[in-house]
């Protein structure tokens, strides 16, 4: 069974430019989940898909959004990027399973790197 | 808001044991989680913790939860220097979406 995968693994922008990264779950899996590891920060949620909708979001500014599509892949949108945006972005996906743990399972990420 | 620390780093020697630290505020947590994050992957699911258990063993791992302290703790018995990682817990609670520590990186020596 095929994992998460992620696309693409580098992306080199530069500052106030947009960058889109993508993400295809586990087959199965309605649940998407976009983290960003900033060096030395641990991983910051960002945002949460669940069956096409945004459940929910992380602090972070509204220029951070993206999609759900119908296949369940997910695209991150990431507008007038900034230096501090570097970083890896990681993908993850889930089912809900009995008892209601939330069991991730993350794909290898996209390192976006802004100049 | 939810928080979840450990330590940045751990420095063991082959054959020992490596015990890897965490502490957590969120008092709703239902599962707390183990993942591992070698160089240029992802995040590796572990292990995981019910809340209601005190300890699970799994192979090489023993996880041991003290509710009441809100300590979680990973034992890896005869660490190996492949499991030189960095080692992130996580705390599952009413939000759903876990909260992750900054992750332990753990360093093992020949």
């Amino acid at each position: 069974e095929a994992g998460v995968t992620q696309s693409p693994t580098h992306l080199i922008k530069t500052r106030g430019q947009q960058a889109t990264l993508r993400c295809s779950p586990i087959s199965g899996h309605t649940s998407v989940y976009w983290y960003q590891q900033a060096l030395g920060l641990g991983l910051q949620f960002l945002l949460w898909y669940d069956e096409g909708e945004e459940r929910n979001r992380g602090n972070f500014p509204p220029r951070f959004s993206g999609r759900q599509f119908p296949n369940y892949s997910s695209e991150l949108n990431v507008n007038a990027l900034e230096l501090e945006d570097s970083a890896l972005y990681l993908c993850a996906s889930s089912l809900v399973l009995s008892g209601g743990r939330n069991e991730q399972f993350f794909g290898p990420g996209t390192r976006l790197t802004v100049l | 808001g939810e928080d979840v620390e450990q330590s940045l780093f751990l420095s063991v020697r082959e054959g020992d044991s490596s015990v890897i630290n965490c502490t957590y505020t969120d008092s709703s947590s239902t599962y707390l989680y183990w993942y591992k994050q070698e160089p240029g992957a992802g995040l590796q699911l572990l292990t995981y913790i019910f809340s209601n258990m005190d300890m699970k063993q799994d192979q090489r791992l023993t996880v041991l939860l003290n509710k009441k302290d809100k300590h979680l703790s990973l034992r890896i018995a005869d660490t190996q220097t492949g499991d030189s990682a960095i080692y992130f817990c996580a705390s599952q609670g009413g939000s759903y979406i876990p909260t992750f520590g900054r992750g332990t990186s753990l360093i093992v020596h020949p």
